[in-house]
């Protein structure tokens, strides 16, 4: 079975670009969800999908940040203006439903460095 | 105060020790009780999945949860420099997972 899959792997882009990521989760999971990681603490969800309607965006930056899941399968998230603090490890996972938060399986991750 | 707290370590161990990793938490609403280890620039992978109070036992692995004292743990036996790794506590009422900060475990020959 493929594991989630994550793009680009590293993106280095200055501050007030612009910046694009993409995930493709495994297939027949319903619930998508995209989180940041910071350097040296946990992930902390950004969003979550139900097939392709939002579940959870509270701590989401509205301002900067957008994210959609057309069709219910793939999924961007995006950036913009970037800011410095925007720098980290964005991660993608994705779990059959939404009832059991255990089962979420993680892709390997975009490193965004903002300079 | 955060709602999962979790001492980012480094801990540095010698191989075959046992490894005692915890959390503690202050939401009583937490019911599912997790652990993800993470290796550098790899995404979080899941170890152990536990609901409400007890311990559950998986190999090398064991994980324990007291909701009465918002404490969990896991220990790990006999460690090889293989789980040379960032351990994750994660936990949630059904739904959204909150994470620790992880703790830097470094397993040595």
């Amino acid at each position: 079975e493929a594991g989630v899959a994550q793009s680009p792997r590293y993106k280095i882009i200055e501050k007030r670009q612009s910046v694009a990521f993409w995930c493709n989760p495994i297939s027949g999971h319903a619930t998508l969800y995209w989180y940041q990681q910071i350097l040296g603490q946990g992930p902390k969800l950004l969003i979550q999908f139900q097939n392709n309607g939002v579940v959870d965006d509270s701590q989401l930056p509205k301002d900067r940040f957008s994210a959609e899941r057309l069709k219910g399968v793939d999924s961007t998230l995006k950036i913009q203006p970037a800011k410095l603090e925007d720098s980290a490890v964005y991660l993608c996972a994705s779990s059959l439903g939404s009832g059991s938060p255990g089962e979420q399986y993680f892709g390997p991750g975009t490193r965004l460095t903002v300079t | 105060q955060k709602e999962v707290e979790q001492d980012p370590g480094p801990l540095s161990v010698p191989e075959g020790a046992i490894v005692s990793l915890n959390c503690t938490y202050s939401n009583s609403a937490f019911q599912y009780f997790m652990w993800y280890r993470q290796y550098s620039r790899k995404g979080p992978e899941l170890l152990m999945y536990t609901y409400s109070s007890g311990n559950k036992e998986d190999g090398r692995f064991t994980a324990q949860v007291d909701k009465s004292s918002k404490y969990i743990s896991l220990f790990i036996r006999d460690s090889q420099p293989s789980d040379s790794a960032t351990y994750l506590c994660a936990m949630s009422p059904p739904g959204k997972l909150t994470f620790g900060t992880g703790t830097r475990l470094q397993v040595t020959l």
